[in-house]
């Protein structure tokens, strides 16, 4: 079955360390993305990636960082530098106009 | 303001009512998308149009072009329909898609 796949669902890390969430897509799409969501608040894109080895900033990206060495993967790090870091993470991939999204990772960080 | 706007923001309706959701948007779009996020928050994609009318069992969406105004309806709702609907719409060949906040749906049995 085609899909994204996220993970781990659930994430605890303690302030200061750097945590990488995983994102794979097996749908053969060139664009994925990922997103923050804040508890009654809408999406917000933190980076996107349209093409391998090529990715832009969204409207958050202060304190992640991503990389695309590969089509079917685009992993998200969130650093220390973020300062809020506590939050849904969704990633997405997508055809021309339609996205596809994974199952989120919810970090939490103490 | 924001680029689109969705009403209600919250909306608690018996099982068996027709529901409405509304978005509005303020710019020019190639593309509307209405999506669903169920509490455990995975997201599914339930329509893409950019003209006139669609259904997908008890769902239809409808776009105003003219009026920058789409709809959701669902007949005869029921609990398991209790979600989020997010309204997002996507502007020529970019990929990007510019979100609404959201209408939380609770439907009672």
């Amino acid at each position: 079955d085609g899909g994204i796949t996220q993970s781990p669902k659930y994430l605890f890390r303690k302030e200061g360390q750097n945590v990488t969430l995983s994102c794979e897509q097996n749908l053969n799409h060139d664009a994925m993305y990922w997103y923050r969501q804040d508890p009654g608040q809408g999406l917000r894109l933190i980076y996107y990636s349209q093409i391998v080895n090529d990715f832009q900033k969204g409207d958050i990206a202060e304190g992640y960082s991503v990389s695309r060495e590969k089509k079917e993967s685009f992993p998200l790090t969130v650093t220390s530098a973020q300062k809020n870091p506590t939050a849904f993470y969704l990633c997405a991939s997508s055809t021309h106009y339609e996205q596809y999204f994974g199952p989120g990772t919810r970090l939490t960080v103490t | 303001k924001n680029e689109v706007e969705q009403s209600p923001q919250n909306l608690t309706a018996q099982e068996g009512e027709f529901i409405t959701i509304n978005c509005s948007y303020s710019v020019g779009i190639s593309a509307l998308h209405w999506l669903q996020q169920h509490p455990g928050g995975g997201i599914v994609s339930l329509f893409m149009l950019s003209s006139g009318k669609k259904k997908h069992g008890r769902l239809i969406a409808t776009i105003n072009i003219q009026e920058k105004h789409s709809s959701l309806h669902i007949t005869a709702s029921h609990p398991r329909d209790s979600a989020v609907y997010i309204c997002a719409v996507s502007r020529g060949s970019n990929y990007q898609l510019i979100w609404g906040a959201g209408t939380k749906l609770i439907i009672k049995p």
